[in-house]
């Protein structure tokens, strides 16, 4: 299967606390997990990817997790602001077909 | 940054006419990609291409054709538009191994 699951759909945090989204994949192919933001009426950017020799990765507030072994990645977005309101998308990557699984989306409200 | 372009942005279509969503990148990225995005279900993988001249399906085929007459050109196409049609349409480029995914502006599509 190439699944990718996404949870939550929604999430709602204070401004200043940290937002964790969690995804999952099945394929054991996959090499590398982009995470895409999306703003309303924009289209998706990357902002953090990570590739499977890997376990961390932070860039500018933002922390990816991957954990092989459990087929889990994770996005964490320390002291949250409302300019990180947006859609956030998972996915993951096959190293042998090229084709990239988006997870179904989270909708981050940061409230002030 | 990449530059992908679509045209149109915006399209009202019948049930049973033909649609042709177009897209255009000037990076010379290998790799092009056609996706949907529907509330619920994230972006989907409809067609992608290797180069010029190549086609393959991604995992929702059904409706739709795809064309790459160029490096620089991927269209999408529907000849028998549905209302089950109805969505913003992404389309993407990028290079293999390099695994980023660049995205269009989006084409919002809605088929009466």
């Amino acid at each position: 299967g190439e699944q990718v699951e996404q949870l939550p759909s929604i999430l709602r945090v204070q401004e200043g606390s940290s937002a964790s989204i969690n995804c999952t994949y099945e394929n054991s192919a996959s090499n590398y997990f982009p995470w895409y933001k999306q703003e309303p009426g924009e289209n998706p950017k990357l902002i953090i990817d990570i590739r499977s020799n890997m376990e961390r990765k932070q860039t500018q507030g933002l922390i990816v997790l991957l954990d092989k072994k459990a087929k889990r990645f994770s996005l964490h977005i320390t002291d949250t602001q409302p300019g990180d309101s947006a859609m956030y998308f998972c996915a993951a990557q096959s190293s042998n077909t090229n084709k990239v699984v988006f997870g179904t989306g989270t909708r981050l409200q940061v409230l002030p | 940054e990449a530059a992908v372009t679509q045209s149109p942005r915006n399209k009202v279509a019948v049930t049973g006419g033909k649609v042709t969503l177009s897209c255009n990148q000037t990076n010379n990225h290998n790799n092009m990609y056609w996706y949907r995005q529907d509330t619920g279900h994230g972006l989907r993988l409809i067609h992608y291409s290797y180069g010029a001249g190549s086609t393959e399906k991604g995992d929702i085929p059904d409706g739709y054709k795809a064309s790459r007459p160029s490096q620089e050109n991927f269209s999408l196409i529907l000849e028998l538009a549905t209302p089950s049609q109805t969505s913003v349409y992404f389309c993407a480029s990028g290079e293999p191994q390099k695994d980023t995914q660049y995205f269009g502006p989006g084409t919002r599509l809605l088929v009466l």
